[in-house]
């Protein structure tokens, strides 16, 4: 039974280009969660979608930053022109919406914008 | 969500017990205790949750007082590999998790 999957594990962008992210959620999960990592610090919410729904946005900066959780296929990050603060360990969780069940992580995909 | 308090480190001899402390005095009642860890850069590991009673899995225990004001996890017999963040998280019925500093606990030989 697989994890949580992203890919890629690593990413290089140049300033001003796009980056996608992408998580495959465990087998019977249909919530994702993505957080965010700076070096040297905890990890912070960013989004929560549904299949197909975006529940909870509160966490995603209000600019170059979307997420979609389509009916079929990965939860894609998309970050639009891309600068340097965007260099960041991106988390993906998956959880099956079940009252209190837990939230399970992927090992992340590594930003780094030259 | 309720906040918690961890101390920022802690050592452990390996082979013995590990003992996390957790404070989370404004916990309300549907508000689970949620325990993770973080190894290097990896992506965060559940271990462990509860409401009020103890609990125990294949990696660890978790033990919440009466009151449910504070909590302890437990590896009863840690490896280097336990060297690891690990993080109390209180949460309610869904939504994310706010992680904190949580405590570096470092195994040592």
């Amino acid at each position: 039974n697989a994890g949580v999957m992203q890919n890629p594990r690593h990413l290089v962008r140049r300033r001003g280009q796009e980056a996608r992210l992408r998580c495959s959620p465990m087998k019977g999960h249909s919530h994702v969660y993505w957080y965010r990592q700076l070096p040297e610090e905890g990890l912070k919410f960013m989004v929560y979608l549904q299949k197909e729904n975006i529940i909870d946005e509160s966490g995603m900066p209000k600019e170059r930053f979307s997420a979609e959780f389509p009916k079929e296929g990965p939860s894609i990050l998309r970050i639009q022109q891309v600068v340097r603060g965007d260099s960041a360990a991106y988390f993906c969780a998956s959880s099956s919406g079940a009252l209190n069940q837990p939230q399970h992580f992927g090992d992340g995909t590594r930003l780094s914008i030259l | 969500d309720a906040k918690t308090t961890q101390p920022t480190s802690m050592d452990c001899a390996e082979g013995r017990a590990a003992n996390l402390p957790c404070n989370h005095s404004t916990i309300s009642g549907n508000e689970y205790v949620y325990w993770y860890r973080q190894i290097h850069s990896q992506g965060p590991q559940y271990i462990i949750h509860g409401l009020k009673n103890n609990e125990t899995n294949e990696m660890a225990s978790l033990i919440i007082t009466e009151d449910r004001k504070s909590s302890t996890l437990i590896l009863p017999h840690a490896t280097l590999r336990d060297t690891a963040v690990y993080y109390c998280i209180a949460r309610g019925s869904q939504g994310n998790l706010i992680f904190g500093k949580g405590t570096k606990l470092s195994v040592k030989p």
